[in-house]
């Protein structure tokens, strides 16, 4: 399979601790998305990196989020002390630097539930 | 920033029509279209980019007005494979592309046989 892969598909974890999620984007596309989504909600922008460079990061995002996409291939997430509104469906994308026919690729999402 | 989709939900029977549409505050540089079936993840339909045109393919197209900073999905004759949610991703224009969406609420299409 080609497309966009995260890892895990599914996390449970108790309050206050940390967990990590892995994307692994499409191996030719530069740019790669972190969304978070809600029931109901539309994807709700995290982060977006170029290569290894993350270019931004939501001002919704406290100081317990960080990404890394160290040799601009997979990324992580990791949220710290995690609280029961951190539940949600983490959403991974990629694109290519083509502006005028680029489309972003979703990975199928980490669901996290926090107990 | 949010762009705002109307309808909310539409149900239909096969092979009726359907209009979505996407309005925003800012001035655009591209709109996404995007179809996300319960528990699997959004599916790429269509990029508008500013300059007011209007793609499709299939029985799905959509229009994009810069002036008014609207878009709108249109859905002809539709299967039973359009059921989904629909969501709009918005691009704001600043000065040229700054690549980071930012998605609709989403509309519930539900096609009956």
């Amino acid at each position: 399979d080609t497309g966009v892969s995260q890892d895990p598909r599914h996390k449970i974890t108790k309050r206050g601790q940390n967990v990590t999620f892995r994307c692994d984007p499409i191996s030719e596309h530069n740019r790669l998305y972190w969304y978070r989504q809600t029931l109901g909600q539309g994807p709700e922008f995290l982060t977006y990196f170029q290569n290894e460079a993350q270019l931004e990061k939501s001002r919704l995002l406290s100081d317990r989020f960080s990404a890394e996409r160290p040799k601009g291939s997979f990324s992580t997430l990791e949220i710290q002390r995690t609280e029961q509104g951190d539940s949600a469906m983490y959403l991974c994308a990629s694109s290519t630097r083509d502006r005028r026919n680029t489309e972003a690729f979703f990975g199928q999402g980490t669901r996290l539930t926090v107990v | 920033q949010q762009p705002v989709q109307s309808p909310q939900a539409v149900i239909l029977r096969e092979g009726e029509d359907a209009v979505i549409n996407c309005s925003s505050s800012k001035a655009l540089y591209s709109v996404h279209w995007y179809r996300q079936k319960h528990g699997e993840a959004p599916v790429f339909l269509m990029i508008l980019l500013k300059g007011g045109e209007q793609k499709g393919h299939d029985k799905i197209s959509a229009s994009f007005n810069e002036k008014k900073q609207q878009s709108s999905l249109y859905l002809t004759a539709s299967q039973l494979s359009y059921s989904g949610t629909y969501f709009c991703g918005t691009e704001i224009d600043s000065g040229g592309s700054n690549y980071k969406l930012t998605f609709g609420k989403g509309t519930l299409l539900t096609v009956n046989p």
